[in-house]
């Protein structure tokens, strides 16, 4: 068990560009999830996937930004022409359904700057 | 939006005093979590509860959720230099999918 893994770390951008971060949950968890935070702030949901399935999206989640988890495994988001309020720490996390105890484990998440 | 409130925002104590944290809802809860987040990088969890008047412990850090679940607690007794960061409490208000987060509490324990 490597934990949920993110990258990359950290992505400075200028505004207008497109960004794509990736997410490799815990292996046997069919559950994704991504959430933003920003400074001060608890995370705050942006989407979810059961397997390669996307459930929900947030109203946070503008047209501008796309996720897919294409054979149910890692996940990617995608935010297209990017606004300096777009800069937050994007966190993926991942959790295994049906346990009746579901832990959501967290990734150490991705910085995005956009200048 | 945040729908739990947290408190205090933050607190600075002295290495080997106790500490508490609160996390508090309107509504009664499903479940909820806690979280230890270093600046900068993703949270780490601790606990999750989901019976009224449960309570778990794990090395020196105890949770409690209050019978109406509505309202939990973190204790750390005797804290160290390692206990530092930030702790986030998250709810599930129904046996669904979404944790709510609250804004976090930094703790700061001086040497």
């Amino acid at each position: 068990d490597t934990g949920v893994s993110q990258n990359p770390r950290h992505k400075i951008t200028k505004r207008g560009q497109n960004v794509t971060f990736r997410c490799d949950p815990i292996s046997e968890h069919n559950r994704l999830y991504w959430y933003r935070q920003t400074l001060g702030q608890g995370p705050e949901f942006l989407t979810y996937f059961q397997n390669e399935a996307q459930l929900e999206k947030s109203r946070l989640l503008s047209d501008r930004f796309s996720a897919e988890r294409p054979k149910g495994s890692f996940s990617t988001l995608e935010i297209q022409r990017t606004e300096q309020g777009d800069s937050a720490m994007y966190l993926c996390a991942s959790s295994l359904r049906g346990t009746g105890n579901e832990k959501l484990f967290f990734g150490s998440g991705t910085q995005l700057s956009v200048l | 939006s945040q729908e739990l409130e947290q408190s205090p925002q933050s607190l600075i104590v002295q290495e080997g005093k106790n500490l508490t944290i609160n996390c508090t809802s309107s509504k009664t809860l499903y479940g909820l979590y806690w979280y230890k987040q270093k600046y900068g990088e993703g949270l780490i969890f601790l606990m999750m509860l989901q019976k009224g008047g449960e309570e778990k412990s794990h090395e020196k850090i105890t949770a409690k959720l209050d019978e109406k679940k509505q309202q939990s607690s973190l204790h750390i007794t005797a804290s160290q230099p390692s206990h530092a960061g930030i702790y986030l409490c998250g709810a599930l208000r129904s046996n669904d999918y979404k944790l709510s987060f609250g804004a976090g509490t930094t703790v700061t324990v001086r040497a």
